[in-house]
C-alpha cells in the first residue's frame, strides 16, 4: 500500500503570502498519477491538480503542482481569505486502487 | 453542470444495512468511471469503491470488501452502494464522485457530491 504523508499538519499564514504544503509517498508514484483537493468545512472536496502539475478546469493560475517520485509540492501563492481550507493529496495505483493523505489545515488570518 | 446528488444515509444499528444512491446530471453517465469515498469524522477522506463506466471492473478497499456492493443502473443515471454488516467504524459520510481516465487511466476524480451522513451506533 502507497502511504501518503502530508505536511506540515496545520498552516497558519496571512494574505498575500505564499503556502507551501508538502505529500510524500512511502513508494514511487509511477506516472506522477498524484492530485490534490481542496475542502472546505461541510463541503465536498474541490480538485485543483492533477497529473502532479495539471490544473483542474477554473483553478486560478495562484495554485500550482509539482514533484515527481516520491516527493509531491502544492504551492498557493498571494494567499486570499478564501484559501483557508484542509488540503488533501492523492494518489492512483496498487492497491488499494487510491490512497489519500491525512490533510493539510491551512489557516489565513 | 455536473451534479452528483447522494442520498440514503442515516442511522442504522451495528450489524445492519443501509443502501445508499447518486443520482448524476449534467453528463454521460455511462461513460465515466465512479467512486465512493467516504470521510469519518474529523478524519481524512477512504476511496472505498470503484466500478468502471461499463461495469466490466469492480473494485473495493479490504475495509469493506466482502461486506458492500457498488452498482450502478445506466437508465436512472445512478450509482448505489449496498452496505450490510455495518460496523461502528463504518460511521462516516460517504461522497460519490465521477472520475477521469485519460488516455485509459483513471486516476484523479473531478467532481463529488455533497456526501451524505451514515452513523452506525445502537
Amino acid at each position: 500500500e502507497v502511504v501518503l504523508t502530508q505536511s506540515p499538519a496545520t498552516l497558519s499564514l496571512s494574505p498575500g503570502e505564499r503556502a507551501t504544503l508538502s505529500c510524500r509517498a512511502s513508494q514511487r508514484i509511477s506516472s506522477n498519477y498524484l492530485a490534490w483537493y481542496q475542502q472546505k468545512p461541510g463541503q465536498a472536496p474541490r480538485l485543483l491538480i492533477y497529473g502532479a502539475s495539471s490544473r483542474a478546469t477554473g483553478i486560478p493560475d495562484r495554485f500550482s503542482g509539482g514533484g515527481s517520485g516520491t516527493d509531491f509540492t502544492l504551492i498557493i501563492s498571494r494567499l486570499e481569505p478564501e484559501d483557508s481550507a484542509v488540503y488533501h493529496c492523492q494518489q492512483y495505483g496498487g492497491s488499494p486502487r487510491y490512497t489519500f493523505g491525512q490533510g493539510t489545515k491551512l489557516d489565513i488570518k | 453542470e455536473v451534479q452528483l446528488v447522494e442520498s440514503g444515509g442515516g442511522l442504522v444499528q451495528p450489524g445492519g444495512s443501509l443502501r445508499l444512491s447518486c443520482a448524476a446530471s449534467g453528463f454521460t453517465f455511462s461513460s465515466y468511471s465512479m467512486n465512493w469515498v467516504r470521510q469519518s469524522p474529523g478524519k481524512g477522506l477512504e476511496w472505498i469503491s470503484y466500478i468502471s463506466a461499463s461495469d466490466s471492473t469492480i473494485d473495493y478497499a479490504d475495509s469493506v470488501r466482502g461486506r458492500f456492493t457498488i452498482s450502478r443502473d445506466y437508465a436512472k443515471s445512478s450509482l448505489y452502494l449496498r452496505m450490510n454488516s455495518l460496523r461502528d467504524e463504518d460511521t462516516a459520510v460517504y461522497f460519490c464522485a465521477r472520475v477521469r481516465c485519460p488516455n485509459g487511466v483513471c486516476h484523479y476524480l473531478d467532481y463529488w457530491g455533497q456526501g451524505t451522513l451514515v452513523t452506525v451506533s445502537s
